[in-house]
Formats: C-alpha cells, sequence, structure tokens
C-alpha cells in the first residue's frame, strides 16, 4: 500500500494567481497521476507526473496552465496558473505502484475555491 | 479516447434492498477496478478484475467483468446505511496508457433507514 499526504487540503485563492499543491508518498512509485473532480462529478485526469522528465498531459490540459514537477519517485507538485472560478474543484494526486495492473492510491484532496 | 460509461447515476434505496450499478467501456480494457468514496473522502480501492468473464464476491458485495471484457457490474446484495457514497469503475486500457485509469461517471448510492 501507499501512504499519500496532499497539501494543503483546501485553500480560497483570488483571481489571477497561482496554488501549487504538493503530494509526498510514502514510498517509492511508479506512476503518479493529478486528477481533477468537480463536487459530485466523476474524476478526470489531468496529467501524468513523470519523473525526471516532463508530465504527460491529456486533452484539454496544457502545461502552461498546470505545470507539473516530479524530482523524484515519491514526490511531485501541481501548479494550478492564473486561476479563474472555473478552476475551482478538488484535485487528487494519485499513485500506482509497481506494474500496472495494480490499485490507486489517491491523497486526501485539495478543495480549491477561486473568487 | 477511451470512454467509460456508467449508469444509474443515482440510486435511492431502503436499507435492506439490493443495488446494482452497470458499467461499459468503449474500448477493450486490460483490466477494470472499482472504487468507493464516501462524502467528502477521497477514492478507496474496492477490487480488481481483469480475467474475462470474472466473478469476485466481497461479503455482500459482487463484482462482475464481461466476456468482452468491456463491460462490469458491481451489485450490493442487502444494503446497509454504511454503504452510502459514490462507487466508481475505473477502466485501465492497459499497453500504452501507462497506468492510466480511466472513471466513470459515479453511481451515488443513497440508503434509507
Amino acid at each position: 500500500s501507499a501512504v499519500i499526504s496532499q497539501k494543503p487540503s483546501r485553500d480560497i485563492c483570488q483571481r489571477g494567481t497561482s496554488l501549487t499543491i504538493q503530494c509526498q508518498v510514502d514510498s517509492q512509485v511508479t506512476m503518479m497521476f493529478w486528477y481533477r473532480q468537480q463536487p459530485g462529478q466523476s474524476l478526470t485526469l489531468i496529467a501524468t507526473a513523470n519523473q525526471g522528465s516532463e508530465a504527460t498531459y491529456e486533452s484539454g490540459f496544457v502545461i502552461d496552465k498546470f505545470p507539473i514537477s516530479r524530482p523524484n519517485l515519491t514526490f511531485s507538485t501541481l501548479t494550478v496558473s492564473n486561476m479563474s472560478p472555473e478552476d475551482s474543484s478538488i484535485y487528487l494526486c494519485s499513485v500506482r505502484a509497481g506494474s500496472p495492473n495494480t490499485e490507486a492510491f489517491f491523497g486526501q484532496g485539495t478543495r480549491l475555491t477561486v473568487v | 479516447g477511451q470512454q467509460v460509461m456508467q449508469i444509474p447515476q443515482y440510486q435511492h434505496v431502503q436499507e435492506g434492498e439490493d443495488f446494482t450499478t452497470y458499467c461499459n467501456s468503449s474500448t477493450t480494457l486490460s483490466n477494470i477496478q472499482w472504487y468507493k468514496q464516501r462524502p467528502g473522502g477521497h477514492p478507496v480501492f474496492l477490487i480488481q478484475l481483469v480475467k474475462s468473464g470474472e466473478v469476485k464476491k466481497q461479503k455482500r458485495l459482487t463484482f462482475q467483468f464481461g466476456e468482452a471484457k468491456k463491460n462490469s457490474s458491481l451489485h450490493i446484495t442487502a444494503t446497509q446505511t454504511t454503504d452510502v457514497g459514490t462507487y466508481f469503475c475505473a477502466g485501465d486500457a492497459g499497453g500504452t496508457s501507462y497506468g492510466k485509469l480511466t472513471f466513470g461517471q459515479g453511481t451515488i448510492l443513497t440508503v434509507h433507514p
């Protein structure tokens, strides 16, 4: 199993500013992902955080808006840049350890409100 | 791209009634996983199905994977108030998807005592 510490747990931010969310895992993991979840909605994959290289973004998400770092196998950050109220959402860090046929573990999530 | 459809979106049951949620993928899957998310919480893994036609049980929960590995279902027998939450299926296409999961829309289960 993997224990994920994600912070901050929530924040209220002014539009036009940026917020960086941190994800710390208690063990080395192969795969790290960032999701967005609107309240009561499904999880939408933003990007795969690649260790030592640029993240792989899903359709509709771009690096300038959601820069991601992954300096090692236990840590990643997601920045939400130049925020607008439409960015208000829950952001979740997720990891899968070992081979792809493994379960995903999630951080507690960051509830972001942009005013 | 891959899409995973899940129905129903909402289900309200009386305690003791059964509940089923269905999941259908637009593509053949390497495996399918099920997660439960309690209100205010994060998704928690329930089970993974890998083999065609696989059936797995966890106490009152029964999970099935279709023969074509494109659909799946979760059935809960005699629901309890502790079953409240949102149930998500998540499809793993395998191969070049590099471990990415595509989540269904989720079924929000409400259990009335």
